[in-house]
């Protein structure tokens, strides 16, 4: 049974550009929330998606959106790239509210 | 606004028993988790409390307290491999949204 999975794992991008991440969740999970995680830093909540909505939004802009699809996998999609945005992105996945799977995280760094 | 409070960071010896301790203040609070990190690895689950009082787990246990938005973590018998970093985390009700506390970076000595 696959774990969840994340692609890319690294990704180098130029300020401005635009940068989409993919996430799979664990096999029967249909929840997937992300995260930005700063070095040194806990995970910062960027928004959660259930039956291809989302459901709730952290403190990100606007240039951050998302989208699941009926597979129940999702993406992440990051407009205008700053040199702020450059993190290790996380999936995470659930089924039931208490526990949640972390996939390996793609880290991104905007030159 | 939405925070948790942990220790920076915690030294503690092989055997020893350490207490990983966590404040929180969250609209809506339900339930609190705990995540294991190591450097360059995924966070991973290790225990939850949504009711007061202890959850037991193995070497790990944690704890909490609803009126003193106050948790922790208990971890027995340290071992070398439990050098890692540790989060609380708050979950609001629906468990829709999680915020995470900044981590406490745990140093196991032989």
């Amino acid at each position: 049974d696959a774990g969840v999975t994340q692609s890319p794992t690294h990704l180098i991008k130029t300020r401005g550009q635009q940068v989409t991440l993919r996430c799979s969740p664990k096999s029967g999970h249909d929840t997937v929330s992300w995260y930005q995680q700063a070095l040194g830093q806990g995970p910062q909540f960027i928004f959660q998606y259930y039956e291809e909505e989302e459901r709730q939004r952290g403190n990100f802009p606007d240039r951050f959106s998302g989208h699941q699809f009926p597979n129940y996998s999702s993406e992440l999609n990051v407009n205008a790239l700053l040199l702020g945005d450059s993190a290790l992105y996380l999936c995470a996945s659930s089924l039931v509210t208490e526990e949640a799977f972390f996939g390996q995280g793609t880290r991104l760094t905007v030159v | 606004g939405q925070s948790l409070e942990q220790p920076s960071e915690v030294t503690a010896v092989e055997g020893a028993i350490v207490q990983i301790n966590c404040t929180y203040q969250t609209s809506g609070f339900y339930g609190l988790s705990w995540y294991q990190q190591h450097d360059g690895g995924a966070p991973t689950f290790l225990s939850y409390n949504a009711l007061d009082g202890l959850e037991e787990t193995g070497r790990f246990s944690s704890f909490l307290s609803r009126s003193d938005s106050y948790g922790y973590l208990l971890l027995q018998e340290l071992q070398m491999k439990d050098s890692a970093s540790y989060f609380c985390a708050a979950s609001n009700t629906g468990g829709f949204k999680t915020i995470f506390g900044a981590g406490t970076r745990l140093f196991v000595k032989a």
